[in-house]
């Protein structure tokens, strides 16, 4: 079975500054890698999605991850974080090729001071 | 696109009556839905699956005769309590597979269930 690593359940910063969340899973075959974000009150979206090829994947509003095999990894950044990015973040993997359910890890509330 | 709707968004019932959860993939067909449940501060946890005119494949235990899951249609996964008790209250989160976005999940608002 999967299991998905999130290790910053909460995490403070400042507007203007670089922000990089970990993420690691475990299992030892082809995976999908995505990352979601949930604003207050608002339904999860997808930020980005790793399947296969360039393991730097960027996504929406400035996000980028990186997949690093070796290291089971697939941490989120961000160069310069705005208040707006206030937000749960969570990281989710499935099988690759397959039609299954995502594996969540426990998420991570970012907040950003202005 | 790839809006997915859940109705209702927040719901309240006696214990021991049944609760009844519609998930819709508006803008895209769906012969895959998922359904997760998410308690208090943690993260979401999947239920079962939805196949489109098959069984649903529950998850390690999930009681399927508890929580009865009907894919009828290419854009439409219902999800039923069943004789609901207050631990079951809970937030109920469904997705639908886009195979045109390329296996990604789009997710539903969610319900919130208070079982009283």
């Amino acid at each position: 079975a999967q299991s998905v690593s999130q290790h910053n359940h909460h995490v403070i910063l400042s507007e203007a500054a670089s922000l990089e969340l970990g993420c690691n899973y475990s299992y030892g075959g082809t995976v999908n890698l995505f990352w979601y974000v949930q604003y207050p009150g608002q339904h999860l979206q997808l930020l980005l999605k790793y399947f296969s090829g360039d393991p730097l994947v960027k996504g929406i509003k400035g996000f980028e991850a990186e997949f690093i095999k070796s290291k089971f990894s697939f941490n989120l950044r961000k160069p310069s974080v705005q208040w707006s990015d206030t937000a749960e973040y969570f990281c989710a993997v499935k099988e690759g090729g397959g039609a299954d359910g995502l594996t969540f890890g426990k998420g991570t509330h970012l907040i950003i001071q202005p | 696109g790839a809006v997915v709707s859940q109705h209702p968004s927040r719901v309240i019932c006696k214990s021991g009556t049944s609760v009844k959860i519609e998930c819709r993939s508006l803008d895209f067909q769906a012969t895959t839905m998922f359904w997760y449940r998410q308690f208090p501060k943690q993260s979401l946890m999947l239920m079962a699956t939805s196949n489109e005119g098959s069984k649903a494949t529950y998850e390690q235990g999930v009681e399927k005769d508890k929580f009865l899951i009907n894919h009828a249609s290419l854009t439409l996964s219902t999800l039923t309590v069943t004789s609901a008790h207050p631990e079951d209250s809970s937030f109920y989160i469904c997705s639908a597979l886009s195979v045109a976005g390329g296996g990604t999940q789009y997710f539903g608002p969610g319900t919130r269930l208070l079982v009283l």
